[in-house]
């Protein structure tokens, strides 16, 4: 089955504790994204990444970093985590940027305490 | 700057009228065009998409939107609305010239359709 999987789907942590949220998609995309929901402020986008080893900045992209070293995974990864960025994230990919749909996973709710 | 906006936080219908989702955009050139919805705890879903042709775009489970190049809008219609399409719908736009991979959303207008 085509999809996008995220772990994990809860976090709670606190202020300042590293901590990574993986992705992974078996559709053979290119193209993946992160974004985070907030009430009120619908999606933004945090970073994408147009190929492996190619990644770069959304709207929001302070205090995330990204990797992509192989075509599928594309990990999010908080440093020093801050209460401003609980949030639900969602990580996407599709087949190339352009016209492409993209394809959701389920979302991380995370909270920073 | 690249935006889009939905001008209605809230829409509300009654079973078997029509709906409409408004969406405008800013783009710099000529866009891509995008619905998706969002059912409660799950992840965005696509609709509908609009690249070139026909201003009118047919999409998933009787959707259709129109695309208006002189009002920069792409709102989301369907003619006779069910209680199952309540949910939170997101308008995504992203402009073709570029060759970065940004994609806009809007903030989303929450769809209740009572019976």
């Amino acid at each position: 089955e085509a999809q996008v999987t995220q772990n994990p789907r809860y976090l709670i942590t606190v202020t300042g504790k590293k901590l990574t949220v993986t992705c992974s998609q078996n559709m053979n995309h290119e193209y993946m994204s992160w974004y985070r929901q907030d009430p009120g402020l619908g999606l933004r986008q945090i970073y994408y990444s147009m190929n492996v080893e190619v990644t770069d900045k959304g709207d929001v992209p302070e205090g995330y970093k990204v990797s992509r070293k192989e075509k599928r995974n594309f990990p999010l990864i908080l440093e020093s985590p801050s209460p401003n960025q609980t949030s639900l994230y969602f990580c996407a990919s599709s087949l190339l940027a352009g016209e492409n749909i993209q394809y959701f996973g389920a979302g991380t709710r995370l909270s920073v305490l | 700057a690249q935006s889009v906006a939905q001008p209605e936080d809230q829409v509300n219908v009654a079973e078997g009228n029509p709906l409409t989702v408004k969406c405008t955009y800013s783009v710099s050139g000529n866009p891509y065009l995008f619905w998706y919805v969002q059912y409660p705890n799950r992840g965005l879903q696509f609709l509908l998409k609009y690249i070139t042709g026909d201003n009118l775009v047919k999409g998933s489970y009787g959707f259709e939107a129109e695309f208006n190049k002189s009002q920069t809008s792409f709102h989301l219609k369907k003619p006779s609305a069910l209680v199952s399409d309540s949910a939170l719908y997101f308008c995504a736009v992203r402009d073709r010239g570029s060759t970065l991979g940004r994609l806009y959303f809007g903030r989303g207008t929450q769809l209740t359709v009572w019976p």
